[in-house]
């Protein structure tokens, strides 16, 4: 089946720190990956996405690496901001009319 | 451009009672997703359309929750009778493909408290 797992946080990090959360995946074929943002009272946002194996997204000083290697796609940041702060969903698709997300990731950047 | 609008955003209600949730997609998107998210299970996904028609409801929860479509732009989640474990933050989402392959765009959620 398809599934993803993602780091428990919560995760609290000094502003200007580096930021890895960690995803891992199951599926069927071959998935494309996305990381999703929800800042505190919205909805979720795409932050970034990869089709296909060693594809690299990066978005807002984000990257992830699709590795099919090791079926992870890992979220990173060289320097959070308290801005950062928001829930981080992994997710993958392929293409069956469902997009599969992860529990969430609740990163807290403190000045 | 438009989101995907939700109402209402705040609803507090007691238990037995109606509760209707509505989404208005953006214009133009074929496929719409009704999504539940709670601190214990996260988000689950509850029901989809393509072009209106439900596709797969296998998420509902029991038979007292129901959603329908009756246009491109309309969908409505009922839950009858409510209960205190349907509080949650209800999402709403829409994509412009039938076949999920991108992005989907959420609504900004409609939050429940069953009392």
């Amino acid at each position: 089946g398809n599934s993803v797992t993602q780091m428990e946080g919560p995760v609290t990090l000094s502003e200007e720190a580096f930021l890895t959360i960690n995803c891992t995946y199951t599926a069927t074929g071959y998935p494309s990956l996305f990381w999703y943002v929800q800042y505190p009272g919205e909805g979720l946002q795409l932050l970034l996405k990869a089709t296909k194996a060693d594809d690299k997204g990066s978005n807002k000083g984000f990257e992830a690496t699709y590795r099919k290697e090791t079926t992870s796609f890992h979220l990173e940041k060289g320097s959070v901001q308290v801005s950062d702060s928001a829930v981080y969903f992994c997710a993958l698709t392929t293409g069956a009319n469902n997009l599969f997300f992860g529990t969430g990731t609740r990163l807290t950047v403190i000045p | 451009d438009a989101g995907v609008i939700q109402s209402p955003r705040h609803e507090v209600t007691e238990m037995g009672q109606e509760v209707t949730l509505r989404c208005k997609p953006i214009s133009g998107h074929n496929s719409l997703f009704w999504y539940r998210q709670t601190m214990m299970r996260g988000l689950e996904l509850l029901i989809y359309f393509n072009n209106n028609v439900p596709i797969d409801d296998s998420g509902m929860p029991e038979d007292r929750f129901s959603a329908k479509m009756p246009n491109a732009s309309f969908s409505t989640l009922k839950i009858q009778p409510s209960e205190p474990r349907d509080s949650a933050v209800y999402f709403c989402a829409s994509t412009p493909a039938v076949v999920v392959t991108g992005e989907l765009f959420f609504g900004e959620g409609s939050r429940l408290t069953v009392l």
